[in-house]
């Protein structure tokens, strides 16, 4: 168990919805990241918060947006979804800014039918 | 940003024998270097890193080895065995940047075969 918990776990939904993932760091941990994973595809960075600022951003689509509460838990919000958004988003935690190992959750598994 | 290359792509070995993943990045200021494994429906786990003062660490049967003049760092595991069959990734990046994208590799997908 990293420590970092993703919620939910699996979501099915249909073209064009909006769905919010929601990631809790480790207890201690400033930053987060989310990383997109699709079918045998690699992660890929969308963005970075750091104690609620964003520090960071991948080639994250307009259509998505993220943001860091000051409990330190993030969301990431997806709107227009379409097929190809379908994929696994992992939230992961590091206990400063790029201070070495990054924790990750167990990944949001969205399907977007 | 940092470009990170990883070879082979895929690998297969037999029970016992070794495994070498190499990573190439591209900025000169990284100075900390991971290998996280990835099995099937889990997140990526931290296995090993190094930091740029050090050539080579190692932790039971596994090494990380790094050449900073030619930018690239490897992954090494001996006497492999079945449950070392994951995806594999690097991770290069400037700890000394307030800023970071943190790029991954594309993954080396090793399988042991019994």
């Amino acid at each position: 168990d990293s420590g970092v918990t993703q919620t939910p776990k699996h979501l099915i939904t249909a073209t064009g919805q909006r769905v919010t993932l929601r990631c809790s760091p480790r207890s201690g941990d400033l930053s987060v990241y989310w990383y997109q994973q699709s079918l045998d595809q690699g992660l890929q960075f969308l963005i970075q918060y750091y104690n609620g600022e964003e520090r960071a951003k991948g080639n994250i689509l307009e259509r998505f947006s993220a943001q860091q509460f000051p409990d330190l838990h993030s969301e990431l919000n997806l709107s227009s979804l379409e097929l190809g958004d379908s994929a696994l988003y992992f939230c992961a935690s590091m206990r400063g800014l790029n201070t070495g190992e990054l924790f990750f959750g167990e990944g949001s598994r969205l399907t977007v039918l | 940003g940092e470009n990170v290359e990883q070879h082979p792509s895929t690998l297969s070995v037999q029970e016992g024998d070794s495994a070498v993943i190499k990573c190439t990045y591209s900025d000169s200021a990284s100075n900390y270097f991971p290998w996280y494994k990835q099995e099937l429906g889990k997140g990526p786990q931290l296995i090993i890193d190094i930091r740029s003062n050090v050539g080579e660490k190692k932790d039971q049967r596994i090494a990380v080895t790094l050449n900073k003049t030619a930018k690239h760092f490897s992954l090494h595991i001996t006497e492999t065995q079945p449950e070392d069959s994951a995806v594999y990734f690097c991770a290069p990046f400037d700890g000394n940047s307030g800023y970071s994208t943190l790029t991954f590799g594309k993954g080396t997908m090793l399988l042991v075969s019994p």
